[in-house]
């Protein structure tokens, strides 16, 4: 089955305790992107990969890394959580064609950081 | 630089009835649009969306978009809505260097 899988599904941690929070998506697509939704923003753009080795940022990038050193996997990575940083994070993934394919989105991940 | 607004947070109507979702868009090139919809606790589904080829767009579930140049506008519309699409529904404005703007969403509840 063609998806895009997170994990964890939820995580509660503490601030400053390093997490990752694992994407992976089983279509052979080249475009990768991490967002957060919180309540009345919709879903911001934290970071983005057009490829491997190729990430760049978005609108809400502080605080937050990524890597992209194989095609099916997008990992992001909190260094040093802080409570600001609780929200629904969502990874989605496409085909690149200058921005007209269809995301497919991971089913979430709810953090909170305390 | 590229956005998105929605222009109502909210929108109520009674089962049966027409459905308008307003979206209008800013974008310095020509930009790919699309609406998602979210239902609650549920990830996030296309409903349909336009790039550059037709400008009444034909989604799923009986939602059409109408892509207004003049107007910087691309509003979800639908004849008839069902109980079942009572969700959120955002509207996204894509560039062809990857980055992508969500707008801040509209819940739609539709009353029996």
């Amino acid at each position: 089955e063609a998806q895009v899988t997170q994990n964890p599904r939820y995580l509660i941690t503490v601030t400053g305790k390093k997490l990752t929070v694992t994407c992976s998506q089983n279509m052979n697509h080249e475009y990768m992107s991490w967002y957060r939704q919180d309540p009345g923003l919709g879903l911001r753009q934290i970071y983005y990969s057009m490829n491997v080795e190729v990430t760049d940022k978005g609108d809400v990038p502080e605080g937050y890394k990524v890597s992209r050193k194989e095609k099916r996997n997008f990992p992001l990575i909190l260094e040093s959580p802080s409570p600001n940083q609780t929200s629904l994070y969502f990874c989605a993934s496409s085909f690149r064609d200058r921005g007209r394919n269809e995301q497919y989105f991971g089913p979430g991940t709810r953090l909170t950081v305390t | 630089a590229q956005s998105v607004t929605q222009l109502d947070s909210h929108v109520s109507v009674s089962e049966g009835t027409p459905v308008l979702l307003r979206c209008n868009y800013s974008s310095s090139y020509s930009p790919s649009l699309f609406w998602y919809v979210q239902h609650p606790n549920k990830g996030l589904q296309l409903l349909l969306k336009y790039t550059s080829a037709a400008t009444l767009v034909k989604g799923i579930n009986g939602f059409e978009a109408e892509f207004k140049k003049s107007e910087t506008s691309f509003h979800l519309t639908k004849p008839s809505a069902h109980m079942s699409d009572a969700a959120e529904y955002f509207c996204v404005v894509s560039s062809n260097a990857g980055k992508s703007t969500f707008g801040d969403g509209t819940t739609l509840t539709v009353k029996p």
